[in-house]
C-alpha cells in the first residue's frame, strides 16, 4: 500500500533553534518528493520539489534531503523564526498507470515559540 | 494573475443543505484538482480535471459530490444534503500539463461546517 508517514506529529522549538523534520514513504514506483508548508486555515505552499536522482534541496533557511535507497526524505529548518510556525507535509508522487498520483503524508505541526 | 482563489472561504450550513464552492485556477493551467481536508491530516484527494474533461475521481466522491469544470477555466464543487461528516476545508489546487514536475498551486481553501 502506498504511504507516506511523517515524524514527529508535533515539534515545540525556541525563536533561532534548527529542527528536522522526517518522511519515510512506501510509494512505488517513485516520481518525485514533495515538501509543503500549509500555515493554519490557509493553502498549502510549495517550498521543494526533488526526483529520483537530487538528494539535496534548499530553499532559503528550508533543506531537504531524499534518500531514495531507504525511501526517506527529511526538512532541516535552520535558525528558525515565529513565522515557521506551521504544518509541513510531505507529498510523494508515483506513477500510476498513465497517470501520476500525489499521497499526502498527514504533516508535522511545528510550533516556534520565542 | 493574483493565484488560485476560492470561494467562499467559510460556509457554516444546516445538515440536509446544499453547498457549492467555486475555485478559480491560474489562467494558463489546465489540470485542476479538488482536495478535502480534515483537522490534522493531509488533503485527501477528490477528483480532478484537464480542461473540461474529468479524469479521475476518489471514491471518496460519494453520489452526494458533483464537480465541474464546464468551459476549462473556473470549477464548481457542490455537496448535495450535506452531512455532519462532510465538514473539512476543501482545497482546489491547479497546475500546468508538464508530466509530473509542475508545482501544484493551491488555493486557500473553503472550510465548511456542518451543523
Amino acid at each position: 500500500k502506498n504511504q507516506v508517514e511523517q515524524s514527529p506529529q508535533s515539534l515545540i522549538i525556541l525563536e533561532g533553534k534548527n529542527c528536522t523534520l522526517q518522511c519515510n514513504y512506501t510509494v512505488s514506483p517513485f516520481s518525485n518528493l514533495r515538501w509543503y508548508k500549509q500555515d493554519t486555515g490557509r493553502g498549502p505552499v510549495s517550498l521543494t520539489i526533488m526526483t529520483f536522482s537530487e538528494n539535496t534541496k534548499s530553499n532559503g533557511r528550508y533543506t531537504a534531503t531524499l534518500d531514495a535507497d531507504t525511501k526517506q526524505s527529511s526538512l532541516h529548518i535552520t535558525a528558525s523564526q515565529l513565522s515557521d510556525s506551521a504544518s509541513y507535509i510531505c507529498v510523494v508522487s508515483a506513477r500510476m498507470d498513465s497517470s501520476y498520483k500525489l499521497i499526502f503524508g498527514s504533516g508535522t505541526r511545528l510550533l516556534v515559540r520565542p | 494573475d493574483t493565484g488560485v482563489s476560492q470561494d467562499p472561504r467559510h460556509k457554516i450550513t444546516k445538515r440536509g443543505q446544499n453547498v457549492t464552492f467555486r475555485c478559480d485556477p491560474i489562467s494558463e493551467h489546465n489540470r485542476l484538482y479538488w482536495y478535502r481536508q480534515t483537522l490534522g491530516q493531509g488533503p485527501e484527494f477528490l477528483t480532478y480535471f484537464q480542461n473540461e474533461a474529468q479524469l479521475e475521481k476518489s471514491r471518496l466522491l460519494s453520489d452526494r459530490f458533483s464537480a465541474e469544470r464546464p468551459k476549462g477555466s473556473f470549477s464548481t464543487l457542490e455537496i448535495q444534503r450535506t452531512e455532519q461528516g462532510d465538514s473539512a476545508m476543501y482545497l482546489c489546487a491547479s497546475r500546468e500539463e508538464s508530466g509530473d514536475y509542475g508545482e501544484l498551486f493551491f488555493g486557500e481553501g473553503s472550510r465548511l461546517t456542518v451543523l
